[in-house]
């Protein structure tokens, strides 16, 4: 079975903090995909990385940081100097290859940014 | 650049009433997924089609149906509501490529509030 956790139910940072959101996940496929989406106030799902599981080169993206580590099962994300505009749920997700693609997402983390 | 759009964005109905979401997928995607977000909760698989035909099901209720048209749009028809099935319905689209579907665009969703 495949499952996606996210432990921190969660968090709140003052602005200009560092704060790092844990995702883990579990499959048997050797073969996975695995995401970030984050869903703001108003509730649209907005896609932010996609990470094969054969590629566990770290990635960074302005005041974000993606770090995958296969022996851990684990898919963080980072965000560096936060902004009361990243507050907002963030769901991590997990897409296996035996399926026909759809995502299996984490329970969330809310992380709130205060100024 | 064209997102998935998604009409309606609100919808309130009555219990025992029918519902009919509309999907409209990024341009030359192919892959049209369907997911329901209950109140505080991630995002749930219901189903998803490629090239107009039924790909996967999760945990869609028998009183759901859904089809992907000609020029690749969703419908997802909800007959006999009930107060449960009040949540955020997500359409998200990719474009499959050998087989693997590629990363899925999320469109605002419909909110459905049944009384």
């Amino acid at each position: 079975a495949q499952k996606v956790t996210q432990a921190q139910t969660e968090i709140s940072v003052v602005e200009k903090e560092d704060v790092t959101l844990d995702c883990v996940y579990e499959t048997r496929d050797t073969t996975y995909y695995l995401f970030w989406y984050k869903q703001p106030p108003s509730g649209e799902l907005v896609f932010l990385i996609r990470r094969n599981s054969f590629d566990e080169q770290n990635e960074i993206s302005g005041r974000y940081s993606w770090n995958f580590q296969k022996s851990t099962s684990s898919f963080n994300f980072t965000i560096t100097a936060s902004q009361v505009v990243d507050s907002a749920v963030y769901f991590c997700a997990l897409r296996g290859s035996s399926n026909t693609g759809k995502l299996i997402f984490g329970q969330g983390t809310t992380l709130q940014v205060k100024p | 650049a064209a997102g998935v759009i998604q009409s309606p964005r609100h919808l309130i109905k009555e219990k025992r009433e029918t519902a009919t979401l509309k999907c409209y997928p990024i341009p030359r995607h192919d892959t049209v997924y369907w997911y329901q977000q209950g109140p505080g909760q991630d995002p749930q698989f219901l189903i998803s089609f490629y090239e107009k035909m039924q790909s996967d099901k999760g945990s869609i209720p028998d009183r759901f149906s859904a089809q992907q048209f000609s020029d690749y749009h969703s419908e997802l028809n909800m007959s006999s509501l009930e107060l449960g099935d009040s949540a955020l319905y997500f359409c998200a689209s990719s474009l499959t490529r050998l087989a693997v579907q590629e990363t899925q665009y999320f469109g605002p969703g419909t909110r459905l509030l049944v009384l």
